[in-house]
């Protein structure tokens, strides 16, 4: 089973700032590596998809890096809008479908 | 813009069962693939289950939590999706969302990249 650690659990910058959010994988995972953004009461969004690719309507100021075990999604000057939990997530691509999430980064005004 | 609407929730008492549906709109959806996630209350992200395109085999893939337990279906001239939950568990209780799926290489789908609003299933005595 493959295991995402994403950090830091809770992360509190001012809108204009930069964030940096890190995804860490158990084994490697080559590219394969999603995050969404989740904002309370409603459901994910996806952001960013094989690790650097934006997902449609996605402003530019999110960007994904990374491969192997080591993965970071960049939001570049915060809007107040991007405050929000957001998740890395992979899918093993051989054998038994395994879909696993990291466990969240909560970004916070602060 | 693809639209994917849950319905079919609400409280059931432990051992109970519960179909979820989930209709889609502008979507290519019979040859799309289809996924289950869900959301226990303050909790992350779990994956439930996936069924592919009748193109890819039509089979269906579980979550080892309810393998056994749950079914996965699809109607593609209606445009529907369903989870069939038998034998639910108090830690069944959770916001369901049905997602496409996309690949991002070869077709074997691995990351969701529409959802629906989620549907609260609450098990419960």
């Amino acid at each position: 089973e493959i295991v995402l650690t994403q950090s830091p659990a809770t992360l509190s910058l001012s809108p204009g700032e930069r964030a940096a959010l890190s995804c860490r994988a158990s084994q490697s995972i080559s590219s394969y590596l999603a995050w969404y953004q989740q904002k309370p009461g409603q459901a994910p969004r996806l952001l960013i998809y094989a690790a650097s690719n934006r997902a449609t309507d996605i402003p530019a100021r999110f960007s994904g890096s990374g491969s192997g075990t080591e993965f970071t999604l960049t939001i570049t000057s915060l809007e107040p809008e991007d405050f929000a939990i957001y998740y890395c997530q992979h899918r093993i691509k051989w054998g038994v479908p395994e879909y696993t999430f990291g466990q969240g980064t909560t970004l916070e005004i602060k | 813009d693809v639209h994917l609407v849950e319905s079919g929730g609400g409280l059931v008492k432990p051992g109970g069962s519960l179909r979820l549906s989930c209709a889609a709109s502008e979507l290519t959806f019979a040859s799309a693939w289809m996924s289950w996630v869900r959301q226990a209350p303050g909790r992350g992200l779990e994956w439930v289950g996936h069924i592919r395109s009748k193109t890819d085999g039509g089979s269906a893939d579980y979550a080892p939590p309810v393998k056994g337990r749950f079914t996965i279906s699809r109607d593609d001239s209606k445009k529907m999706l369903y989870l069939q939950m038998n034998t639910l568990k108090t830690e069944d209780t959770a916001v369901y969302y049905c997602t496409t799926e996309s690949a991002s290489f070869g077709s074997d789908g691995d990351y969701f990249d529409h959802w629906g609003q989620g549907v609260l299933v609450t098990v419960s005595s």
